[in-house]
């Protein structure tokens, strides 16, 4: 049973390009995240929605665009993609009462060529 | 600014062999804060999580945790190491007034050779 799923694994595009990723989560949580990994395993938070609002928006390229059609899903839009966007991207789930107890997805390894 | 370093990047053990693994946070406020575990090809696990009480906190697969507060300190221990630790270890911290925004580490990588 997949608690926290991403698609797709890998992404491998060209600069300029647009691509998604999505995310779902099984677990009944209410609260998701995105978090960057970058090629030093640095994990930073992006963004957190909650029932489907922007909880936190950090300083994230405003090429950069989550939606969450439900509070099970959290998808991530990147346009005019950037050498500099290749990375590994998070997608996480909690509850809002117990944010700090968070659960992964396998993560998606972005590579923009 | 508030933030995580884990200072030790590489580690490289013999199993059998005893491990520690530092973290250091700075902000002098209250914290709650966690260690996670990626296993190669997997993602990210919590090992163990510490909100209040007992600064010794014991976690899954045998690891503990102890929160020193005089020195901004969680240190992740394990008395013996095994082949199946090898993984990647990332301590994080919440802090007060930070929106339970989880604050990352940049992870020690461990490796342990039979």
């Amino acid at each position: 049973d997949t608690a926290v799923s991403q698609t797709p694994k890998y992404l491998v595009t060209q600069m300029g390009n647009d691509k998604s990723i999505k995310c779902e989560q099984n677990l009944g949580h209410d609260t998701m995240y995105w978090y960057k990994q970058d090629s030093k395993k640095f994990l930073k938070i992006m963004f957190s929605y909650n029932n489907k609002e922007l909880i936190i928006n950090e300083t994230v390229p405003n090429r950069f665009s989550p939606k969450s059609p439900d509070k099970a899903h959290l998808n991530l839009h990147i346009n005019s993609l950037e050498l500099g966007d290749s990375a590994v991207y998070f997608c996480a789930s909690s509850l809002l009462q117990d944010q700090e107890t968070q659960y992964f997805g396998p993560g998606t390894r972005l590579l923009v060529l | 600014a508030q933030s995580v370093s884990q200072h030790n990047h590489h580690v490289i053990l013999s199993e059998a062999a005893s491990l520690e693994l530092g973290c250091n946070y700075s902000y002098g406020g209250t914290v709650n804060l966690f260690w996670y575990v990626q296993y190669p090809g997997q993602h990210l696990q919590l090992l163990l999580k510490y909100f209040s009480g007992d600064p010794l906190v014991k976690g899954i697969k045998g690891f503990e945790a102890e929160f020193i507060k005089s020195k901004f300190s969680f240190n992740l221990r394990k008395p013996s190491v095994q082949w199946s630790d090898t993984a990647e270890y990332f301590c994080a911290v919440t802090f007060t007034g930070g929106g339970n925004k989880l604050t990352f580490g940049t992870g020690t990588q461990l490796k342990v050779e039979l």
